[in-house]
């Protein structure tokens, strides 16, 4: 069975820094692409970063490029968010999702994990 | 970046009913447009692929249809469990990926 498990919830202050990791399990973790979506209450589900299987491209959604990172250590089944500048619009529960990188939907998330609650406050 | 738009915001309706939910974009995306179903505490689930493809499991129930600009997902009769918020996401042009805001679908 195919697991996606992040780490736990976290409040963080403005202007701090957070790594959240998600890891892997029952399936070639270097077989899935991967990313991070962020939902909130008052926009929903909102896609913010890819990383390729191999971990070689990355992409970013315009509100967090040049303050969050992605990557991931496939030899630990391992992915990782660095998250600098935070904000408190940036609170939000935090989902890595993938899907398999030769699927015919890619770009659909066919695994989810179950979330990680970022709370951005002081 | 495609804008999404779902409609109608919430459905109010009793189990065995007809639920019609609607995703338009904002530019064509082809048929490459699917549809997740979330419930409280859980992470969204995949139900429909490339319009109109049912994902593995997914009951005969829930059915998509539609391309270019306007979508449709019907569950033809609605089961207790079926009520939850629903969300249409895009694959045809990206980065981004975007979502539409979601349908809540709540019993009457």
């Amino acid at each position: 069975e195919v697991q996606l498990v992040e780490s736990g919830a976290v409040l963080v202050q403005p202007g701090g820094s957070l790594r959240l990791s998600c890891t892997g399990s029952g399936f070639v973790f270097n077989t899935h692409e991967m990313g991070w979506v962020r939902q909130t209450p008052g926009k929903g589900l909102e896609w913010i970063s890819f990383v390729s299987s191999t971990g070689t491209t990355t992409h970013y959604a315009a509100s967090v490029k040049g303050r969050f990172s992605i990557s991931r250590d496939n030899a630990q089944n391992s992915l990782f968010l660095q998250m600098n500048s935070l904000r408190a619009d940036d609170t939000a529960v935090y989902f890595c999702a993938s899907w398999y990188y030769g699927s015919h939907t890619r770009g659909l998330f066919d695994y989810w994990g179950q979330g990680a609650l970022v709370t951005v406050s002081s | 970046e495609v804008v999404l738009t779902q409609s109608p915001a919430t459905l109010s309706l009793s189990p065995g009913e007809r639920a019609t939910l609607s995703c338009r974009a904002s530019q064509s995306v082809g048929i490459y447009l699917g549809w997740y179903q979330q419930k409280p505490g859980q992470a969204p689930r995949l139900l429909i692929y490339d319009a109109s493809n049912r994902a593995p499991g997914i009951p005969a129930r829930f059915s998509g249809s539609g391309s270019g600009t306007d979508f449709t997902l019907t569950i033809s009769s609605l089961e207790p469990e079926d009520f939850a918020v629903y969300f249409c996401q895009q694959r045809s042009i990206w980065p981004p990926l975007t979502f539409g805001g979601g349908t809540n679908v709540e019993i009457k």
